[in-house]
Parts: structure tokens; C-alpha cells; sequence
């Protein structure tokens, strides 16, 4: 299986901030990464797909990037609905699995 | 707009058999990855496995032995069954659609989500 691995497994950032979550695959995913945010009680929401695609209505303050083994979900400017966490996923290989979730929370 | 819609039992006995519906509208069942996730309370996502429109499926090993899906594109639903449940089954399950036509599979809908107890 390949393991997912995001930093940090959470984070205080103020409204405004610019915000970095980091997700690391234990082998080649070919950029197969999709990101989700999750809200308390709410159903898991698809952010980017194929690791720097935006979904359909997602705002353009999220981003996805790729620097060598290393796949970055930014958020340009923290909103106050944007308190979640977020989770990475891979969909190269079998069994899809995701990371453990990165908790953003209001400093 | 697409739905998707879980049916089922929210409590299940331990060792007997978890079963669940997911009903979709608004949409085809064709071509697509239809999934369930699991998420035990308070912890993160896991992929148990899907079924396509064809009916091919493929299950994450951890469960392989004691999972089975099936899809009836009649109905426009997919099932999933799990047997001898135990304690660490408990979790919120969510049916998802797997969109890989023309990108990487990522999971554009889900379900609200059920939470199923297990419990005597």
C-alpha cells in the first residue's frame, strides 16, 4: 500500500494567513493526488483533483503544487469558513488510501 | 445535481452482517468508480473499495476477506456488505462517486453518510 503522510497533523493560523499543508507518498503516485476539506460533522468536500486541477467551484484561494516528492495544498488567504481539516489522497495505486488529516484551527 | 443517499441499519451485532444502500440521483451510474469510505469517530478517511458500472469491484486487502459490493443499474444503487462485524467496524460510511473518465479517479460526490454502530 502506498501510505500517505501529511504535516503538520494540525496548525493555528489567523483569518488572512497563507497556509501550507504538505503531503508525502511512500512511492511513486505519478501526481495522482487529490486534496478534501472536512468540516466537524460534515461530509468530506473534493478540492483539487490530479494534484493542481481545481474542482468546479472551489474558490481559486485554494492551489495544489508538486516539488519533487512533496505535494503542497496552499490556501492564499485564510477564510473563516476555511477551520477544517484536510485530508490528501492517492489514486494511483491500489488500495486508494488517504493521509491522517491536517487540522487547521483558529489562532 | 448529482445525490447520492446511504440506506441501512445504523446498529448491527457483533458477527453479523453490516449491509448498506447508496441510492443515486441526478445522475448516471455509468462509468464511474462507485465507492464506500469508512470513518471511525474522530479518526481519518478509509477506502474500502468500489464497484463500476459493470460490475467489476475491487476492495482495499484490510477487508478484502469480509467485504462484497454489488451495483443495480436498474435501480441506480450500489450495496456494500460487511460480515462478522466487530466493535472496529463502528464508523460513519459514506458512498462516493469515483469520476476518473478523463483525470485520475478523485471522489466529486458523496453521501451525507451513516453512522453504523456495532453493538449487541
Amino acid at each position: 500500500d502506498i501510505q500517505m503522510t501529511q504535516s503538520p497533523s494540525s496548525l493555528s493560523a489567523s483569518v488572512g494567513d497563507r497556509v501550507t499543508i504538505t503531503c508525502r507518498a511512500s512511492h511513486n503516485t505519478n501526481n495522482y493526488i487529490n486534496w478534501y476539506q472536512q468540516k466537524p460533522g460534515k461530509v468530506p468536500k473534493l478540492l483539487i483533483y490530479a494534484a493542481s486541477s481545481l474542482q468546479s467551484g472551489v474558490p481559486s484561494r485554494f492551489s495544489g503544487t508538486v516539488s519533487g516528492p512533496d505535494f503542497t495544498l496552499t490556501i492564499s488567504s485564510l477564510q473563516p469558513e476555511d477551520f477544517a481539516t484536510y485530508y490528501c489522497q492517492q489514486s494511483y495505486s491500489l488500495p486508494w488510501t488517504f493521509g491522517q488529516g491536517t487540522k487547521v484551527e483558529i489562532k | 445535481q448529482v445525490q447520492l443517499q446511504e440506506s441501512g441499519p445504523g446498529l448491527v451485532k457483533p458477527s453479523e452482517t453490516l449491509s448498506l444502500t447508496c441510492t443515486v440521483s441526478g445522475g448516471s451510474i455509468g462509468n464511474y468508480y462507485w465507492s464506500w469510505i469508512r470513518q471511525p469517530p474522530g479518526k481519518g478517511l478509509e477506502w474500502i473499495g468500489y464497484v463500476y458500472y459493470s460490475g467489476g469491484t475491487n476492495y482495499n486487502p484490510s477487508l478484502k476477506t469480509r467485504v462484497s459490493m454489488s451495483v443495480d443499474t436498474s435501480k441506480n444503487q450500489f450495496s456494500l456488505k460487511l460480515t462478522s462485524v466487530t466493535a472496529a467496524d463502528t464508523a460513519v460510511y459514506y458512498c462516493a462517486r469515483g469520476e476518473g473518465n478523463a483525470s485520475p479517479v478523485h471522489f466529486d460526490y458523496w453521501g451525507q453518510g451513516t453512522l453504523v454502530s456495532v453493538s449487541s
